[in-house]
C-alpha cells in the first residue's frame, strides 16, 4: 500500500555480494516482518521486529520507528537468495491491519 | 510455526459463478488475513479477522465477503466471480495477544476466472 514504500524494485548481485533493502513508512508502524516469496510462490518468514536489529545467517535486518523506516542486510549473496522480498508492517492503531511493500525482485547472478 | 492450509489450490470459474476458498490454520491464532497478489502490487489486504464472528474490511474489499465461523476456519466468499477477480489469494494467521503480530502465510490459491 501506499503507507509502505519499498526499494529497489528490482536488484541484481553476484555471488557473494551484498546489499541492502529498504522500506519507509509514511504513517508510524509498531512492528515490521520481512517475507522472502520463493519460485514457487511461497512467503517465508525472514524477520519479525518490533524495535531493534535481528541477525541470521548472511541476513540482518533493522526497524526504527521513530524515523520509519526498515532495512534488510544480505551478504554474501547465494543463488538461492534469488527471489521477491517483502516488508509488511502493522499500523500503530491497534487495529492490527498489516500493510505490505510491493517488493524487490533479487536477482542472484553466477 | 503455524500451519496454514488453504484449498483449493487452483481454480477455475465461470464469470458470474460463486467461488469460495477455505483456509484452515491449526494453532489457535486469533486473527486471520485474506490478501491478493497480482503483479505489480504486492500483497493488498481484501479482509481480516480478529476471532471467531469477526470480519473486518481491509483495503480492498469490493467484491468479497469473509466469514469466520471458527477461530480455525476463515473463508473468502466471491459471490459473482469477475475476471478481474483472477489472481493469487493468500490466507494468513497471527496470534497477538501477546503484542506479537508475526503472521504466516499458506501456500496460496491460483484463482482463474473466465
Amino acid at each position: 500500500g501506499d503507507q509502505v514504500e519499498q526499494s529497489p524494485s528490482a536488484l541484481s548481485l553476484h555471488e557473494g555480494t551484498g546489499s541492502a533493502l529498504r522500506c519507509n513508512f509514511t504513517t508510524t508502524m509498531r512492528a515490521v516482518q520481512w517475507f522472502q516469496q520463493n519460485s514457487r510462490g511461497s512467503l517465508i518468514n525472514l524477520f519479525y521486529l518490533a524495535s531493534g536489529t535481528k541477525e541470521n545467517g548472511r541476513l540482518k535486518s533493522t526497524f526504527n520507528s521513530k524515523e520509519s523506516y526498515s532495512t534488510l542486510h544480505i551478504r554474501d549473496a547465494q543463488l538461492e537468495d534469488s527471489g521477491t522480498y517483502f516488508c509488511a508492517a502493522e499500523e500503530d492503531y491497534g487495529n492490527e491491519k498489516i500493510t505490505f511493500g510491493a517488493g524487490t525482485k533479487l536477482t542472484i547472478k553466477p | 510455526e503455524a500451519a496454514v492450509t488453504q484449498s483449493p489450490r487452483n481454480k477455475v470459474a465461470v464469470t458470474g459463478g460463486k467461488v469460495t476458498l477455505s483456509c484452515n490454520q491449526t494453532n489457535n491464532h486469533n486473527n486471520m488475513y485474506w490478501y491478493r497478489q497480482d503483479t505489480g502490487h504486492g500483497l493488498r489486504l481484501i479482509h481480516y479477522s480478529y476471532g471467531a464472528g469477526s470480519t473486518e474490511k481491509g483495503d480492498i474489499p469490493d467484491g468479497y465477503k469473509a466469514s469466520r465461523p471458527s477461530q480455525e476456519n476463515f473463508s473468502l466468499i466471491l459471490e459473482l466471480a469477475t475476471p478481474s477477480q483472477t489472481s493469487v489469494y493468500f490466507c494468513a494467521s497471527g496470534d497477538a495477544r501477546q503484542g506479537n503480530t508475526e503472521v504466516f502465510f499458506g501456500k496460496g490459491t491460483r484463482l482463474t476466472v473466465v
